[in-house]
């Protein structure tokens, strides 16, 4: 059984550009959620995808977007990068929830992102 | 909507003791998770423990457990026999168990482990 894995694991953007990171997810798993962690907080949701729809947005602007292709591994896109953008991205990926489940994320080991 | 506070940033322990660490959330919500998860150097997410609101059993796993006080929201680690292997960020979470599977995460605590 693989876990998730994330791609690239560093960069380096230039203020203003774009990135896109990648994700698979663990084998059998239909859901994927995405994570920025500054240095030193906690991880913040940035959004879910279930079976390719958008499933749940945090508190973050409309130049952080995301697909889920039918395998369901995921990108995250973003636009316009900002200073502030720099952060450890983290791709999760889980079972879709039963009635009553609490289906265990399973986290990759991230992207490093450095904006200058 | 749901807050979570880590307020010891650091604590450290000698090999082989126990330690705990602290974790109060805030919410409205009756029915949710709580989860300890652990982030070594390596980044990785991994999870420690949960516990379901809805139990009042406590949660343990191996010299991990929690003490779970869903009136005082409180929700407290204790690492027992402490070992090397047990340094690293530790991050309380929070997810409701009605809509997606957004986790809300503290802010962490280092642990490290004196040998």
């Amino acid at each position: 059984e693989t876990g998730v894995t994330q791609s690239p694991t560093h960069l380096i953007k230039t203020r203003g550009q774009q990135v896109t990171l990648r994700c698979s997810s663990q084998s059998g798993h239909n859901t994927v959620s995405w994570y920025q962690q500054a240095l030193g907080q906690g991880p913040q949701f940035i959004f879910q995808y279930y079976r390719e729809e958008e499933n749940g947005r945090g508190n973050f602007p409309p130049r952080f977007s995301g697909l889920q292709f039918p395998n369901y591994s995921s990108e995250l896109n973003v636009n316009a990068l900002e200073l502030d953008d720099s952060a450890l991205y983290l791709c999760a990926s889980s079972l879709d929830k039963g009635a009553r489940g609490a289906n265990v994320l399973t986290f990759g080991a991230g992207s490093r992102l450095t904006v200058l | 909507a749901q807050t979570v506070t880590q307020s010891q940033p650091e604590m450290s322990v000698q090999e082989a003791e126990t330690v705990t660490l602290s974790c109060t959330y805030d919410t409205s919500e009756s029915d949710y998770y709580l989860f300890w998860y652990k982030q070594p150097p390596s980044r990785q997410m991994i999870l420690v423990i949960r516990q379901e609101a809805y139990k009042q059993q406590n949660a343990t796993e191996n010299r991990f457990s929690v003490n779970f006080q869903k009136a005082a929201k409180s929700f407290s680690l204790k690492i027992s026999d402490s070992q090397l292997g047990d340094a690293a960020m530790y991050f309380c979470a929070y997810r409701s168990n009605f809509g997606n599977e957004k986790l809300t995460f503290g802010t962490g605590t280092r642990l490290t482990i004196i040998p």
